[in-house]
């Protein structure tokens, strides 16, 4: 099962206004992701983190590998109508090889 | 780079049919390839792991004679559910590495709606 916690699971903003949605677990994890998906379309890699305390930009788009390497965050700067859909965390532990664990997801809807 | 091709995007069909489902890494060699089943609002769950040229590996309770995992060459993995029943319907989506290193990230497909009448 999912040993990730991703909240909050939907937001609703305001065109313009910042988000953050964050992971955690009470696992270690060695690598983190952040991925976008669109409806009937696969995830879009956003993100990825390497190094517990990593703090890591793409564009507006700003996420950190937490120091205790047991959470992430992103945060959206400006959102913009376009930056609607559904952010999924995934992390990558040790003992798991290449498989990733996902985040239930974060529905985000921007309101214009 | 890192583009990963899924064929086809959607596939209807009757209870009892089998159905093939693709996975291609275009622009790079993918040693592991990874298919993952999605439920509408729900997150993505692995299915399994599939290594070039070696027996796939199922998660647990994945039945493994119903979802053949074949990854024959570098570049191409296939899913084909047998005797598809309506509980089969869902979004599949591959997932692969580009090289050996486990830390990679993996790259998506677009998924495959698979609609069992």
């Amino acid at each position: 099962g999912q040993q990730l916690n991703q909240s909050p699971q939907s937001m609703f903003i305001q065109e313009g206004e910042d988000v953050s949605m964050n992971c955690t677990s009470s696992s270690i994890f060695n690598t983190w992701l952040w991925y976008k998906q669109e409806p009937g379309e696969g995830p879009v890699l956003l993100i990825a983190l390497y190094k517990a305390g990593e703090l890591t930009s793409n564009g507006r788009l700003t996420a950190q590998f937490g120091i205790t390497r047991k959470d992430s965050f992103l945060n959206i700067s400006a959102s913009i109508p376009s930056d609607v859909g559904i952010y999924f965390c995934a992390g990558r532990r040790e003992t798991s090889g290449s498989r990733l664990t996902f985040g239930e997801g974060t529905q985000l809807t921007v309101n214009p | 780079g890192a583009v990963v091709s899924q064929h086809p995007s959607w596939v209807i069909c009757k209870s009892g049919t089998s159905v093939k489902i693709e996975c291609r890494s275009l622009d790079f060699q993918a040693t592991t390839m990874f298919w993952y089943r999605q439920f509408p609002k729900q997150s993505l769950m692995l299915m399994a792991t599939s290594n070039e040229g070696s027996k796939a590996t199922y998660e647990q309770g994945v039945e493994k004679d119903k979802f053949l995992i074949n990854h024959a060459s570098l570049t191409l993995s296939t899913l084909t559910v047998t005797s598809a029943h309506p509980e089969d319907s869902s979004f599949y989506i591959c997932s692969a590495i580009g090289d050996r290193a486990i830390n990679q990230p993996q790259h998506f497909g677009d998924g495959t709606r698979l609609s069992i009448l």
